[in-house]
């Protein structure tokens, strides 16, 4: 079976810092891993997607993510946070072509 | 705008009553997926649709939960019975290879 495990439900830095959100995933199969952002009331957007190429993902907004087999984790980062970020974020996981699993979410708080 | 689109954005019932959900993907997208969104929480998998055929439920998907795909084009879900746990985001997605689209969702409210 697969899962995600993301750590910090909430989590806040400062405009212009590091952002840092954490996930684990556990996967029987070589896995497709995702990061989505949803804004308040709207659907999810697709950040960034690994599908066993590049182990460091670029995505959208200067967020990237890198997928470490060793440690399990694929964890999403931006050099400089923006307010605009404020948003809640999922890690997820999917066999290939298949349902996607997602984790609880982290809410990303940026301070002024 | 071509993306996935959901009918109704909002809808609120009263306990007991039945209430449909309709689904339009991409349109050349095979696939279709739907997921349930509670508070605080991740979506969650429903059931999903290679063209017209459902070729997985999830056991979240209790006998008042009936979804559709009767020309493999737009989708429909339907709960009855309404219960205060529905309450959610239902959200639905299509899927090219590889890549899943998401509509903006049907929030339901269940009073």
């Amino acid at each position: 079976a697969q899962s995600v495990t993301q750590l910090g439900s909430h989590v806040s830095v400062s405009e212009g810092a590091l952002v840092l959100l954490r996930c684990n995933y556990s996967s029987s199969v070589p896995p497709y891993l995702f990061w989505y952002v949803q804004y308040p009331n709207q659907g999810l957007q697709l950040l960034l997607k690994y599908t066993s190429a590049a182990t460091l993902v670029k995505g959208i907004n200067g967020f990237e993510a890198e997928f470490k087999k060793s440690e399990t984790s694929f964890h999403l980062t931006k050099p400089s946070a923006h307010m605009s970020d404020a948003a809640e974020y999922f890690c997820a996981v999917s066999p290939k072509d298949d349902k996607i699993i997602f984790g609880k979410g982290t809410r990303l708080h940026i301070l002024p | 705008d071509t993306g996935v689109s959901q009918d109704p954005r909002h809808k609120i019932t009263k306990r007991g009553q039945n209430v449909t959900f309709r689904c339009d993907p991409i349109s050349e997208h095979n696939r279709l997926y739907w997921y349930r969104q509670t508070l605080g929480q991740g979506p969650e998998f429903l059931t999903y649709f290679q063209n017209e055929a459902q070729l997985e439920k999830s056991r979240l998907l209790s006998d008042r939960f009936s979804a559709e795909r009767p020309k493999g084009s737009f989708s429909t879900l339907e709960i009855q019975r309404t219960e205060q746990g529905d309450s959610a985001m239902y959200l639905c997605a299509s899927s090219s290879p590889n890549e899943q689209y998401f509509g903006p969702g049907t929030r339901l409210t269940v009073t």
